[in-house]
Formats: structure tokens, C-alpha cells, sequence
């Protein structure tokens, strides 16, 4: 169980587009998804953080404009890199939280993004 | 607010022996913490964590971890390491009470040599 799910895997894009990352959970109801960049040989930075409903609560440094978020559901969050370049280029993970459990989070495959 | 240190950025170990890899952590409040591994390109999987109760906690691989709330330490061990056990492992904490930010560790690289 808690099976946590992102898609695509793997994503090229030209700069100047926008991409956009999904993550779901499979099997359980998350109220809150997190969502990390990680650079190479780097921990994981926490981005932002997703209640279902309401507006993403952004670390300090991360543009909210930039990084675009939305948890329309207990089971899906997204992110949107609008307007991409080279320095976005990163390995994006997201991670959910069951509804009712304890502080614990189960984390997505990831997602390398590549902008040219 | 918490951090977590780990302590060595790169373990090498030959295959078949033992290995600890070091985990240190501070903070003000009652603690949750687990260990995580990550192989190339790939998500984290979770590899133990401790929430309460015993603080030897058996995790996946056969790995373990020992919570030791005086010393502020949750260090992984090992018996016998294999070549599939190459990856990358954090550390990370977050407080036991209602919601609060998980803290990872910079990661520590295990290398098994043949």
C-alpha cells in the first residue's frame, strides 16, 4: 500500500514552454502532497507544500509564479514549471501524506526535467 | 525547527562486511525519523522509520536502526552488504505532533567494492 505515483518520468522541453508534472496517490487519500527538487548529489529541497482545496504554501525562495500548483483532489496534485529554462532543469519528487495518519510521507519516482 | 547531520558524505565497503552509516539529529520536539534510499534516477523508498516504541527498528534489505534519544542519533547498520546495496541514504526527522516539515540529511553514498 501507499503507493505514490508521478508522471511523466521523464520530460525534454524548449525553453520558454511550460511543463507539467502530476502526482498522484494510488491507493490512499492524501490531504497534503509535498513537492522537491533535487539537484545532482543534493538532498532533497522542499518546494512546496499542497493541502487539497486550498492554496500551496511556498518555501521561502520559490517562485510562486514560477512553480505552479494545484491540488484540485485527495488523490492528485500538480505542478507546472511555466515559462522553463535551462537552470529548471532538475529532478522533481513529489511526496503525499495520508489523511488521518501520522507525520509520515511516501514518495513519487520523480521526474527528470530537461529544458534545452 | 530541526536539522539533520549526516556525517559521512561517502561510505566504501567491500562486499559481505558490515557498515553503519551515521545519523545525527537536533530538535525541540518529540521526533519521528526515517531512512530512505535512493538509486540512480529514482524516487526515495523507505527503507525503516522509527514513530515509537521499541528504538531498534528493523527495516527492508535487512537493514536496522537504533533510536537513541541521548545521544540524538539514528544511525543505520548493516550485517553484511551486498553489491545491490550501492545507492544513495537520507536521513530525515519531523515532529511527532500534527503536521510539521520533514528535515532530510545531505545523504551519505554507500559504495559496495566487490
Amino acid at each position: 500500500g501507499a503507493v505514490v505515483s508521478q508522471h511523466p518520468s521523464w520530460v525534454i522541453c524548449k525553453s520558454g514552454t511550460s511543463v507539467k508534472i502530476e502526482c498522484r496517490s494510488l491507493d490512499f487519500q492524501a490531504t497534503t502532497m509535498f513537492w522537491y527538487r533535487q539537484f545532482p548529489k543534493q538532498s532533497l529541497m522542499l518546494m512546496a507544500t499542497s493541502n487539497e482545496g486550498s492554496k500551496a504554501t511556498y518555501e521561502q525562495g520559490v517562485e510562486k509564479d514560477k512553480f505552479l500548483i494545484n491540488h484540485a483532489s485527495l488523490t492528485l496534485s500538480t505542478l507546472t514549471v511555466t515559462s522553463a529554462h535551462p537552470e529548471d532543469s532538475s529532478f522533481y519528487i513529489c511526496s503525499a501524506s495520508p489523511a488521518g495518519g501520522p507525520n509520515e510521507q511516501f514518495f513519487g519516482p520523480g521526474t527528470r526535467l530537461t529544458v534545452l | 525547527a530541526q536539522s539533520v547531520t549526516q556525517l559521512d558524505s561517502q561510505v566504501p565497503v567491500f562486499e559481505e562486511a558490515p557498515v553503519e552509516l551515521r545519523c545525527n539529529y537536533s530538535s525541540s520536539v518529540s521526533v519521528y525519523l526515517f531512512w530512505y534510499v535512493q538509486y540512480p534516477n529514482q524516487g526515495l523508498q523507505l527503507l525503516l522509520k522509527y514513530l515509537s516504541g521499541s528504538t531498534l527498528v528493523k527495516g527492508i534489505n535487512g537493514f536496522e536502526a537504533e533510536f537513541n534519544k541521548s545521544q540524538t542519533s539514528f544511525h543505520l547498520r548493516k550485517p553484511s552488504v551486498h553489491i545491490s546495496d550501492t545507492a544513495e541514504y537520507f536521513c530525515a526527522v519531523t515532529g511527532s505532533g500534527g503536521y510539521q516539515k520533514v528535515t532530510f540529511g545531505i545523504g551519505t553514498k554507500l559504495q559496495v567494492i566487490p
